[in-house]
């Protein structure tokens, strides 16, 4: 069977730092790879989605990059953080588009940036 | 462009009295359809989904949702709510030809009394 990890668990970060979140499926290959950012009290904002290692596709523009570097892992970084930042990233995957589309959530990660 | 409306944003329900939750949806074709459940502080988990076929689909948990082309809709139902039923729910659309990407509503939360 499949599962997705997402660590840390959580992460307490000063402004100004770098972040480092990291994503991996097992039990599958070849996903759809995406993150997502959840305000507090709103809704999912999709951010980043890879559909192979190296293609990445940019949802909204800000501070943050994703990277591919292997098939089943998706990493969400930023050099410098800022307090928008902070809130619930949430990494899912899915299996080709011509097989279905429903997504597969990991646990979180919960960022705070002071 | 696709979108989702849920139009509630809290719900309480008594425990054991039946729920429904809304969902509207605007896309040009016939879209796929989920829902999504979140406990707080973890991931979403898929409740069930819409591909085609049968309008009526049933779910985990004894949910069960309709869709209906003529309404925009595809409501979540659920005869008798247990306590643990308390979460939050998304309703989400995705687009044969938009590579797997989901479009989420903002949310709706519900509340269980005893």
């Amino acid at each position: 069977s499949q599962t997705i990890h997402q660590w840390p668990a959580t992460l307490v970060q000063p402004v100004g730092s770098p972040l480092s979140l990291e994503c991996t499926v097992e039990g599958t290959s070849n996903p759809n790879l995406y993150w997502y950012r959840q305000a507090a009290g709103r809704g999912l904002q999709l951010l980043f989605y890879s559909v192979g290692i190296g293609q990445i596709s940019s949802e909204v523009p800000q501070n943050l990059s994703a990277s591919r570097p292997q098939d089943r892992q998706f990493i969400l970084s930023s050099k410098k953080l800022l307090l928008s930042d902070s809130g619930f990233y949430l990494c899912a995957w899915s299996g080709a588009p011509s097989s279905s589309y429903e997504q597969y959530f990991g646990p979180g990660t919960r960022l705070t940036v002071t | 462009a696709q979108s989702v409306t849920q139009p509630d944003i809290h719900i309480t329900v008594s425990e054991g009295a039946s729920l429904e939750l809304r969902c509207n949806y605007s896309y040009g074709a016939t879209p796929y359809l989920f829902w999504y459940v979140q406990s707080p502080g973890q991931g979403l988990q898929l409740l069930l989904k819409y591909f085609s076929g049968d309008t009526l689909v049933q779910g985990i948990k004894g949910f069960e949702a309709e869709f209906k082309r003529s309404q925009s809709s595809f409501n979540l139902r659920k005869p008798s709510v247990h306590w643990s039923d308390a979460a939050e729910y998304f309703c989400a659309v995705g687009a044969r030809n938009q590579g797997g990407k989901l479009i989420f509503g903002q949310g709706t939360e519900l509340s269980v009394k005893p």
